[in-house]
């Protein structure tokens, strides 16, 4: 069956540069949320998206946004990176009428 | 004090053992309570689902919620050292509400 898939899988930047992750969620699955979860901690909420409109609102730093596209894809853009930036983000999915959430094997951000 | 507590181990078994994994909880809103395994550096893969109280078994896994005591377990009959890996709870109050999680659990199975 397909999953959530995300986009990379690892990349390292460097403090104060922008960084672009991209999430493709189950098919027919119509919303979107976006985890960080930092070493030995569990997953803290970012945000998330239903129908491409932002639902719910999390810990996401200022320096964060994300978006949900009319294929129901998500980005989570990141700028003016910190050291404590570097993480696990995770994108997961469910449907709107389902209450299981499924989430993609995550991208690792390295800041240095 | 944080809305779901999760025991962070690790908890060693030997293989065959059975093992008891469990969250307690502070919000009585909580309807949905799921189980998810984590192995390291992986995303975490739903194990079981369960709306409101009472059991649900899947293989080798079970499920428990009594929201009376606000507590939620999960079973593990004959552990295999594959099932060495964190163990999160997480819950949510409604089918529109995002996920709190537990810290989560790491269980060692030895062979």
């Amino acid at each position: 069956a397909a999953g959530v898939i995300q986009s990379p899988r690892h990349l390292i930047k460097e403090k104060r540069e922008t960084a672009t992750l991209k999430c493709y969620p189950i098919p027919r699955h119509d919303t979107v949320y976006w985890y960080q979860q930092g070493p030995g901690q569990d997953p803290q909420f970012l945000i998330s998206f239903y129908e491409k409109m932002q639902s719910d609102k999390g810990s996401i730093p200022d320096r964060f946004s994300a978006q949900q596209f009319s294929d129901y894809h998500s980005e989570l853009n990141m700028s003016s990176l910190e050291l404590g930036d570097s993480a696990l983000y995770f994108c997961a999915s469910s449907s709107r009428a389902g209450n299981t959430i499924y989430f993609g094997e995550g991208s690792w951000l390295t800041v240095v | 004090q944080k809305e779901v507590e999760q025991d962070p181990g690790p908890l060693s078994v030997p293989e065959g053992a059975i093992v008891s994994l469990n969250c307690t909880y502070s919000n009585s809103a909580f309807q949905y309570f799921m189980w998810y395994r984590q192995y390291s550096r992986k995303g975490p893969e739903l194990l079981m689902y369960t709306y409101s109280s009472g059991n649900k078994e899947d293989g080798r896994f079970t499920a428990q919620v009594d929201k009376s005591s606000k507590y939620i377990s999960l079973f593990i009959r004959d552990s295999q050292p594959s099932d060495s890996a964190t163990y999160l709870c997480a819950m949510k109050n409604s089918g529109y509400s995002t996920l709190t999680f537990g810290k989560g659990t790491m269980l060692l199975v030895s062979p």
